[in-house]
Protein backbone atom coordinates (compact mmCIF):
# COMPACT_ATOMS: atom_id res chain seq x y z
CA UNK A 1 0.00 0.00 0.00
CA UNK A 2 0.78 3.62 0.06
CA UNK A 3 1.31 4.01 3.63
CA UNK A 4 1.27 2.01 6.55
CA UNK A 5 -2.71 1.41 7.84
CA UNK A 6 -3.64 0.83 11.40
CA UNK A 7 -7.16 -0.60 12.10
CA UNK A 8 -9.00 0.07 13.81
CA UNK A 9 -8.90 4.16 14.56
CA UNK A 10 -11.03 4.69 17.45
CA UNK A 11 -11.42 1.81 19.98
CA UNK A 12 -13.32 2.05 23.16
CA UNK A 13 -13.17 -0.84 25.34
CA UNK A 14 -14.26 -1.55 29.12
CA UNK A 15 -12.10 -1.77 31.83
CA UNK A 16 -11.09 -5.91 31.59
CA UNK A 17 -12.17 -6.53 27.98
CA UNK A 18 -9.18 -8.08 25.66
CA UNK A 19 -8.78 -5.85 22.61
CA UNK A 20 -6.20 -6.20 19.52
CA UNK A 21 -4.88 -3.85 16.95
CA UNK A 22 -3.46 -4.01 13.46
CA UNK A 23 -0.65 -2.57 11.57
CA UNK A 24 -0.22 -3.57 8.27
CA UNK A 25 2.99 -2.48 7.25
CA UNK A 26 4.33 -0.71 3.73
CA UNK A 27 4.74 -3.56 1.63
CA UNK A 28 7.97 -5.29 1.87
CA UNK A 29 9.29 -3.53 4.68
CA UNK A 30 11.26 -5.58 7.03
CA UNK A 31 11.44 -3.69 10.17
CA UNK A 32 8.03 -3.21 12.33
CA UNK A 33 7.76 -1.62 15.52
CA UNK A 34 5.42 -0.33 17.81
CA UNK A 35 4.97 2.59 20.07
CA UNK A 36 2.47 3.79 22.66
CA UNK A 37 2.02 7.55 23.18
CA UNK A 38 -0.15 9.13 26.16
CA UNK A 39 -1.54 12.25 25.85
CA UNK A 40 1.18 14.75 26.04
CA UNK A 41 4.01 12.85 25.78
CA UNK A 42 5.87 11.52 22.87
CA UNK A 43 5.99 7.70 21.78
CA UNK A 44 7.84 5.19 23.80
CA UNK A 45 8.72 1.87 22.15
CA UNK A 46 6.96 -1.17 22.68
CA UNK A 47 8.04 -3.69 20.97
CA UNK A 48 9.91 -4.40 17.51
CA UNK A 49 10.02 -6.96 14.60
CA UNK A 50 12.45 -8.19 11.84
CA UNK A 51 10.61 -9.96 9.43
CA UNK A 52 8.65 -12.59 11.74
CA UNK A 53 11.19 -12.51 14.39
CA UNK A 54 10.07 -10.68 17.70
CA UNK A 55 13.35 -9.48 18.53
CA UNK A 56 12.91 -7.03 21.02
CA UNK A 57 9.99 -7.13 23.67
CA UNK A 58 11.53 -4.91 26.23
CA UNK A 59 9.13 -1.93 26.17
CA UNK A 60 5.60 -4.35 26.70
CA UNK A 61 4.63 -2.73 30.20
CA UNK A 62 3.14 -6.38 31.28
CA UNK A 63 2.55 -9.31 30.46
CA UNK A 64 -1.27 -8.60 29.55
CA UNK A 65 0.43 -6.70 26.01
CA UNK A 66 1.42 -9.57 23.23
CA UNK A 67 2.37 -8.84 19.76
CA UNK A 68 2.41 -11.03 16.72
CA UNK A 69 3.67 -11.00 12.89
CA UNK A 70 3.44 -14.30 11.53
CA UNK A 71 3.86 -14.02 7.89
CA UNK A 72 6.11 -11.07 8.48
CA UNK A 73 3.83 -8.85 7.17
CA UNK A 74 0.91 -7.88 8.79
CA UNK A 75 1.34 -7.29 12.53
CA UNK A 76 -0.96 -7.44 15.66
CA UNK A 77 -0.87 -5.91 19.02
CA UNK A 78 -2.98 -7.72 21.81
CA UNK A 79 -3.81 -6.10 25.02
CA UNK A 80 -5.69 -8.60 27.54
CA UNK A 81 -7.44 -7.61 30.36
CA UNK A 82 -7.43 -3.75 29.38
CA UNK A 83 -7.39 -1.62 32.22
CA UNK A 84 -7.62 2.64 32.44
CA UNK A 85 -3.91 3.28 32.39
CA UNK A 86 -3.58 1.25 28.55
CA UNK A 87 -5.71 4.27 27.44
CA UNK A 88 -3.26 5.44 24.79
CA UNK A 89 -2.39 5.90 20.85
CA UNK A 90 -1.10 2.98 19.66
CA UNK A 91 1.71 4.03 16.43
CA UNK A 92 2.98 1.26 14.75
CA UNK A 93 5.63 2.18 11.95
CA UNK A 94 7.68 0.14 9.19
CA UNK A 95 11.09 0.78 7.80
CA UNK A 96 12.85 -0.95 4.69
CA UNK A 97 16.22 -1.87 6.80
CA UNK A 98 16.81 -3.61 9.52
CA UNK A 99 18.25 -2.94 13.07
CA UNK A 100 15.85 -0.24 15.31
CA UNK A 101 17.91 2.47 13.51
CA UNK A 102 18.88 3.81 10.19
CA UNK A 103 18.94 6.32 7.87
CA UNK A 104 16.02 4.93 6.47
CA UNK A 105 13.38 6.59 8.14
CA UNK A 106 10.58 5.41 10.01
CA UNK A 107 7.31 5.15 8.49
CA UNK A 108 4.30 5.71 10.86
CA UNK A 109 0.62 5.03 10.98
CA UNK A 110 -1.87 7.38 12.21
CA UNK A 111 -2.46 4.66 14.74
CA UNK A 112 -5.11 3.45 17.14
CA UNK A 113 -6.51 5.67 20.16
CA UNK A 114 -7.38 3.21 22.85
CA UNK A 115 -9.75 4.71 25.35
CA UNK A 116 -10.44 2.26 28.21
CA UNK A 117 -13.76 2.91 30.51
CA UNK B 1 16.83 5.61 30.43
CA UNK B 2 18.44 7.76 28.15
CA UNK B 3 16.62 10.94 28.83
CA UNK B 4 15.68 13.19 26.16
CA UNK B 5 14.34 16.94 27.35
CA UNK B 6 12.70 19.30 24.37
CA UNK B 7 11.86 22.48 25.00
CA UNK B 8 9.80 24.86 25.70
CA UNK B 9 7.00 22.47 26.41
CA UNK B 10 4.58 25.14 24.14
CA UNK B 11 5.46 27.83 21.65
CA UNK B 12 3.13 29.88 20.41
CA UNK B 13 4.30 32.91 17.76
CA UNK B 14 2.83 35.01 14.62
CA UNK B 15 3.46 34.29 11.14
CA UNK B 16 7.10 35.57 9.94
CA UNK B 17 8.72 35.19 13.20
CA UNK B 18 11.97 33.26 13.57
CA UNK B 19 12.29 30.58 16.54
CA UNK B 20 14.37 27.84 17.94
CA UNK B 21 13.46 24.66 19.60
CA UNK B 22 16.19 22.40 21.69
CA UNK B 23 16.54 18.66 22.34
CA UNK B 24 19.19 17.99 25.37
CA UNK B 25 20.18 14.96 27.15
CA UNK B 26 23.02 13.93 29.45
CA UNK B 27 23.57 10.97 26.72
CA UNK B 28 25.65 10.45 23.62
CA UNK B 29 23.84 9.48 20.43
CA UNK B 30 25.29 7.99 17.25
CA UNK B 31 22.57 9.59 15.53
CA UNK B 32 19.06 12.05 16.35
CA UNK B 33 16.60 12.35 14.39
CA UNK B 34 13.83 15.12 14.55
CA UNK B 35 9.66 14.56 13.49
CA UNK B 36 6.77 16.61 13.03
CA UNK B 37 3.43 15.07 14.15
CA UNK B 38 -0.19 16.43 13.24
CA UNK B 39 -3.01 15.55 15.46
CA UNK B 40 -4.11 12.29 14.64
CA UNK B 41 -1.63 11.31 12.41
CA UNK B 42 1.82 9.77 12.96
CA UNK B 43 5.17 11.41 13.19
CA UNK B 44 7.13 12.26 10.15
CA UNK B 45 10.59 12.63 9.59
CA UNK B 46 11.97 15.61 8.79
CA UNK B 47 16.13 14.92 8.99
CA UNK B 48 18.55 12.81 10.58
CA UNK B 49 21.57 14.14 12.33
CA UNK B 50 24.58 11.92 12.88
CA UNK B 51 27.99 13.57 13.35
CA UNK B 52 28.66 16.28 15.92
CA UNK B 53 28.53 19.72 15.09
CA UNK B 54 26.41 18.63 11.60
CA UNK B 55 23.87 21.35 10.43
CA UNK B 56 21.58 20.13 8.03
CA UNK B 57 18.67 22.83 6.36
CA UNK B 58 15.37 21.71 4.81
CA UNK B 59 14.09 24.86 3.47
CA UNK B 60 12.92 27.37 6.44
CA UNK B 61 14.32 24.56 8.55
CA UNK B 62 17.78 24.36 10.05
CA UNK B 63 18.81 21.70 12.12
CA UNK B 64 22.16 21.46 14.12
CA UNK B 65 23.58 18.49 16.22
CA UNK B 66 25.94 19.61 19.04
CA UNK B 67 29.60 18.86 18.91
CA UNK B 68 29.44 16.34 21.39
CA UNK B 69 26.02 14.63 19.82
CA UNK B 70 23.78 15.50 23.23
CA UNK B 71 21.65 18.17 21.99
CA UNK B 72 20.15 19.12 18.96
CA UNK B 73 18.14 22.19 17.75
CA UNK B 74 15.79 23.05 15.05
CA UNK B 75 15.42 26.65 13.67
CA UNK B 76 12.65 27.78 11.38
CA UNK B 77 12.98 31.16 9.69
CA UNK B 78 9.87 33.18 8.71
CA UNK B 79 7.29 30.53 10.43
CA UNK B 80 4.04 29.61 8.68
CA UNK B 81 1.03 28.39 9.74
CA UNK B 82 1.88 25.32 8.27
CA UNK B 83 4.68 24.93 10.56
CA UNK B 84 1.94 24.51 13.03
CA UNK B 85 2.38 20.70 15.08
CA UNK B 86 4.24 18.62 17.95
CA UNK B 87 7.96 18.27 16.94
CA UNK B 88 9.58 15.33 17.80
CA UNK B 89 13.27 14.25 18.38
CA UNK B 90 14.41 10.55 19.04
CA UNK B 91 18.04 10.19 19.62
CA UNK B 92 19.59 6.40 19.10
CA UNK B 93 22.02 4.68 21.30
CA UNK B 94 23.46 1.14 21.41
CA UNK B 95 20.35 -0.12 19.09
CA UNK B 96 17.65 1.92 21.77
CA UNK B 97 15.64 4.96 20.58
CA UNK B 98 14.20 7.35 22.59
CA UNK B 99 11.56 10.09 22.16
CA UNK B 100 11.28 13.51 23.60
CA UNK B 101 8.13 14.72 24.28
CA UNK B 102 8.41 17.03 21.99
CA UNK B 103 7.59 21.01 21.41
CA UNK B 104 4.01 21.97 20.66
CA UNK B 105 4.77 24.87 18.02
CA UNK B 106 1.28 27.03 16.87
CA UNK B 107 1.81 29.59 14.30
CA UNK B 108 -1.09 32.32 14.01
CA UNK B 109 -1.92 33.81 11.10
Amino acid sequence: GAGVSQSPRYKVAKRGQDVALRCDPISGHVSLFWYQQALGQGPEFLTYFQNEAQLDKSGLPSDRFFAERPEGSVSTLKIQRTQQEDSAVYLCASSPVTGRWGDSPLHFGNGTRLTVT
Amino acid sequence: TQLLEQSPQFLSIQEGENLTVYCNSSSVFSSLQWYRQEPGEGPVLLVTVVTGGEVKKLKRLTFQFGDARKDSSLHITAAQPGDTGLYLCAGANAGKSTFGDGTTLTVKP
